[in-house]
């Protein structure tokens, strides 16, 4: 059954620094999302990306954040500068479309540790 | 006002029973789907089940069912025939109509089953 990868499974970075966090969505899907979920919280909605552009995007996806399918397989999202409170599960997903009735497939997701 | 709520932080289950989690929500959209995921310990987002807002007949799949009363904006999720490994965070979640591409999650029940 086709899935979403991520990787890498766990990152730890220092503050200040750049990271990219990559994500294979299921092949024939058209719709990529990234959402992160801080320890013990609830999973939040960062930003969508459909035909090269994003798609919408919540108050959490600032400047220091941008995505990008550097081909036709990955999607990726950098977190420029990071900062403490960025220390989260980062879920990549997908879907076929964009209706209420398509499910999102989520990926294992990237544990993000920044010191 | 939160669009989804999860009243039940934790819930206790005994292998082969039953047990239903909670969850309700809040939109004035006609057309959202109803989306259950499960979270197990190693953290990967799974999804069980979905249910339209214009289905007429509750969803199933295999073990697992939601029963959905639209007048009281519900979506409790029936797992029947507990297993161990059914232990786990459970979250249901909802995306809105046709103008947004998010999931919104919510808080999550912590399920554990036992012998």
């Amino acid at each position: 059954e086709p899935e979403v990868t991520q990787t890498p499974s766990h990152q730890v970075t220092q503050m200040g620094q750049e990271v990219i966090l990559r994500c294979v969505p299921i092949s024939n899907h058209l719709y990529f999302y990234w959402y992160r979920q801080i320890l013990g919280q609830k999973v939040e909605f960062l930003v969508s990306f459909y035909n090269n552009e994003i798609s919408e995007k919540s108050e959490i996806f600032d400047d220091q954040f941008s995505v990008e399918r550097p081909d036709g397989s990955n999607f990726t999202l950098k977190i420029r500068s990071t900062k403490l409170e960025d220390s989260a599960m980062y879920f990549c997903a997908s879907s076929e479309n964009r209706m209420p009735t398509d499910t999102q497939y989520f990926g294992p997701g990237t544990r993000l540790t920044v010191l | 006002a939160q669009k989804i709520t999860q009243t039940q932080p934790g819930m206790f289950v005994q292998e082969k029973e039953a047990v239903t989690l909670d969850c309700t929500y809040d939109t004035s959209d006609q057309s959202y789907g109803l989306f259950w995921y499960k979270q197990p310990s190693s953290g990967e987002m799974i999804f069980l089940i979905y249910q339209g807002s214009y289905d007429e007949q509750n969803a199933t799949e295999g073990r697992y069912s939601l029963n959905f009363q639209k007048a009281r904006k519900s979506a409790n999720l029936v797992i029947s025939a507990s297993q161990l490994g059914d232990s786990a965070m459970y979250f249901c979640a909802m995306r809105e109509a046709y103008n947004t591409d998010k999931l919104i999650f919510g808080t999550g029940t912590r399920l554990q089953v036992f012998p």
